[in-house]
């Protein structure tokens, strides 16, 4: 069965430092994409990265670069140069070769200044 | 850019009360999403749809029912509302390498 695991309830880090969010996902399918998303307190959820299985190179987007190991089935959300506004859940996904995308339990980052 | 849109965005109604939440997107995404929520919880996946005419369960067990009879369009039904249903209810479409969400619903049952 498909599966996402996020290990790390809460990460706090201090403004202007990077952060790592710990991503690692269960799948037998050869092809399939990983999802992050930032979900402020306003509900919300927002698109930040993509990342295919058959991607050469690691996805980046601005300040956000998705450190995809693929033997190790990690895929975890590198975020440079934190700010204030980074302060939010952010939840990692998967989409299955049965077209769901599952979520894992979400991660509450916290920067502080 | 997403255009995906949810309505309402609030809603406060009656136990027993049928209602529709609508979802709609102009993306063209074949593939669409239901996901219910609790605050500062996991999405739990309760609809979704391959384009139309083709609905699924999700991973939630779930009172409500979707249709999908346009490929834009894909509204989710509670036919009498429960303070048990009182969740955010998530919409979202996915094309290959994206998937947007719409603004999300929240729903109170009272």
């Amino acid at each position: 069965a498909q599966k996402i695991t996020q290990t790390q309830p809460g990460m706090f880090v201090q403004e202007k430092e990077a952060v790592t969010l710990d991503c690692t996902y269960d799948t037998s399918d050869q092809s399939y994409g990983l999802f992050w998303y930032k979900q402020p307190s306003s509900g919300e959820m927002i698109f930040l990265i993509y990342q295919g299985s058959y991607d050469e190179q690691n996805a980046t987007e601005g300040r956000y670069s998705l450190n995809f190991q693929k033997a190790r089935k990690s895929a975890n959300l590198v975020i440079s140069a934190s700010q204030l506004g980074d302060s939010a859940m952010y939840f990692c996904a998967m989409n299955t070769g049965f077209q769901k995308l599952v979520f894992g339990t979400g991660t509450r980052l916290l920067v502080s200044p | 850019e997403a255009d995906i849109y949810q309505t309402p965005r609030y809603l406060v109604i009656g136990t027993g009360k049928k209602i529709t939440l609508e979802c709609s997107q102009t993306m063209g995404h074949d593939k669409m999403y239901w996901y219910q929520q609790d605050p500062g919880m996991e999405l739990h996946l309760i609809h979704y749809s391959y384009g139309v005419n083709s609905t699924e369960k999700g991973d939630l067990s779930s009172e409500s029912t979707v249709s999908r009879i346009r490929t834009e369009h894909f509204p989710l039904t509670l036919e009498s509302a429960r303070p048990s249903h009182t969740s955010q209810y998530l919409c979202a479409s996915r094309s290959h390498s994206e998937a947007f969400f719409g603004q999300g619903t929240r729903l109170t049952v009272v």
